[in-house]
């Protein structure tokens, strides 16, 4: 089945810095790639998301890079916030024969004021 | 609010015994996921339905079952509850079509069984 690698699982930044995760699959056949974020004690939302025939999908302060030869994407958030700070998943959606959701094992963002 | 709804909210019950976990999709959507989340532990898929019938299958237990009624509602049935079944059940729904599986979740159902 899919298996997901994410990293790292926790990071700390200063405010106003950048934050970067990283997220390796291993189904070739993937082709959908969201990105959740889980404040504490509340459900995972969908933050944004990326399809495999686009390199790059920017929203605001946020910004999702699929390399799909190389079989991994990238979480960017700019100017940080305190509000940033949640637990981040990433996600491979894979068809075919094994249709599922496949997350990686998140990765805790702290943004210090 | 995601549109799906969970409940019970909060459940706490005793080993040995059975519970069930319902969940109601977003309106117009066919597919519906469980997942698990424990401490420390990301979302782990248990199970997928898609107009009733099962989709996908995770890393579910034997005494865990799932099944999804015509009116599209899920129900999980966790039975033979041990101390480590403890965690954050969700819900998600979604259209379930190939070109659209963004996932919504419920807020859940924490199971504590002491």
């Amino acid at each position: 089945g899919e298996n997901v690698e994410q990293h790292p699982s926790t990071l700390s930044v200063q405010e106003g810095d950048s934050a970067v995760i990283k997220c390796t699959y291993s189904d070739s056949a993937s082709n959908y790639f969201p990105w959740y974020k889980q404040e504490l004690g509340k459900r995972p939302q969908l933050i944004i998301d990326i399809r495999s025939n686009v390199g790059e999908k920017k929203d605001q302060r946020i910004a999702v890079t699929l390399n799909k030869t190389a079989k991994h994407f990238s979480l960017h958030i700019t100017e940080t916030q305190p509000e940033d700070s949640a637990v981040y998943f990433c996600a491979v959606f894979s068809g075919g024969s094994n249709y599922k959701l496949t997350f990686g094992k998140g990765t805790l963002l702290t943004v210090n004021p | 609010d995601s549109g799906v709804t969970q409940t019970p909210k909060h459940l706490i019950t005793a080993t040995g015994q059975r519970v069930t976990l319902r969940c109601s999709p977003r309106s117009g959507d066919l597919s519906v996921y469980w997942y698990q989340q424990s401490l420390d532990q990301g979302l782990q898929f248990l199970i997928q339905y898609y107009n009733g019938e099962e989709r996908a299958k995770g890393n579910i237990l034997e005494r865990f079952s799932a099944q999804q009624f015509p009116d599209l509602h899920s129900e999980l049935n966790l039975s033979s509850l041990e101390l480590g079944d403890s965690a954050l059940y969700f819900c998600a729904s979604s259209p379930g079509t190939a070109k659209n599986e963004k996932l919504f979740f419920g807020s859940g159902t924490q199971l504590s069984v002491l």
